[in-house]
């Protein structure tokens, strides 16, 4: 099994520029969620998916912030226009619905926006 | 008050000690809960959960859980320098797959 796949590693973009990040979560999972990690604020969720459907987005900070999952082998998370405070590790990870016992995390993508 | 909180640290041991990590959390009807190790620069990797009341070990690991006092503790035995590393507390809300992390506690193993 190859994991929760996130592209790209690392991104380094201009301040106002759209950034989009891509997850492929593993095979069967049915549980989707994107995390993003600062020092100041830990991991903090951003927003879940279920069988391909948002259940919870109360953490996507600002209207700048968009997620899709088109089908269960690929979702995005999108910030346009980004802005410095963007900055931080976002991490991809995903559960399976035979029942619960944590996640699996992807690499993490690394946004510096300048 | 946050939702799950730890002692951020750094907590330092001698090789070979007993690691002794702590989170408490304030929803009542959290369920399930769970420890990730993370070393600087990658991502959490889950190295223990605990449903119930009481120990639950695994190799040099040990969880603990006290629903009433709202306490998840994770013992560390025999520590190794290559245990140095953040150790997240994550705790399961309501009837979800939601979890909610704390921001970690760092633990530094020296020989």
């Amino acid at each position: 099994d190859a994991g929760v796949i996130q592209s790209p590693r690392h991104e380094v973009t201009e301040m106002g520029q759209e950034v989009t990040l891509r997850c492929k979560p593993i095979s069967g999972h049915n549980s989707l969620f994107w995390y993003r990690q600062t020092m100041m604020r830990g991991l903090e969720l951003l927003i879940y998916f279920n069988n391909n459907v948002p259940i919870d987005d109360s953490g996507m900070p600002e209207d700048r912030f968009s997620a899709k999952m088109p089908n269960a082998s690929f979702s995005t998370l999108k910030i346009q226009p980004s802005e410095p405070r963007d900055s931080a590790v976002y991490f991809c990870a995903s559960s399976s619905g035979q029942g619960f016992y944590g996640y699996t995390f992807g690499s993490g993508t690394r946004l510096t926006v300048v | 008050q946050k939702e799950v909180e730890q002692n951020s640290g750094p907590l330092s041991v001698p090789e070979g000690a007993i690691a002794s990590l702590n989170c408490t959390y304030s929803d009542r009807g959290s369920q399930s809960f769970f420890w990730y190790r993370q070393y600087s620069g990658k991502s959490p990797e889950l190295i223990m959960f605990i449903y119930s009341n009481g120990d639950k070990e695994d190799g040099r690991f040990t969880a603990q859980l006290n629903k009433a006092s709202q306490y998840v503790s994770l013992l560390i035995r025999d520590s190794q320098p290559s245990d140095s590393a953040t150790y997240l507390c994550a705790v399961n809300m309501g009837n979800t797959d939601k979890l909610i992390f704390g921001t970690g506690t760092r633990l530094q193993v020296f020989p």
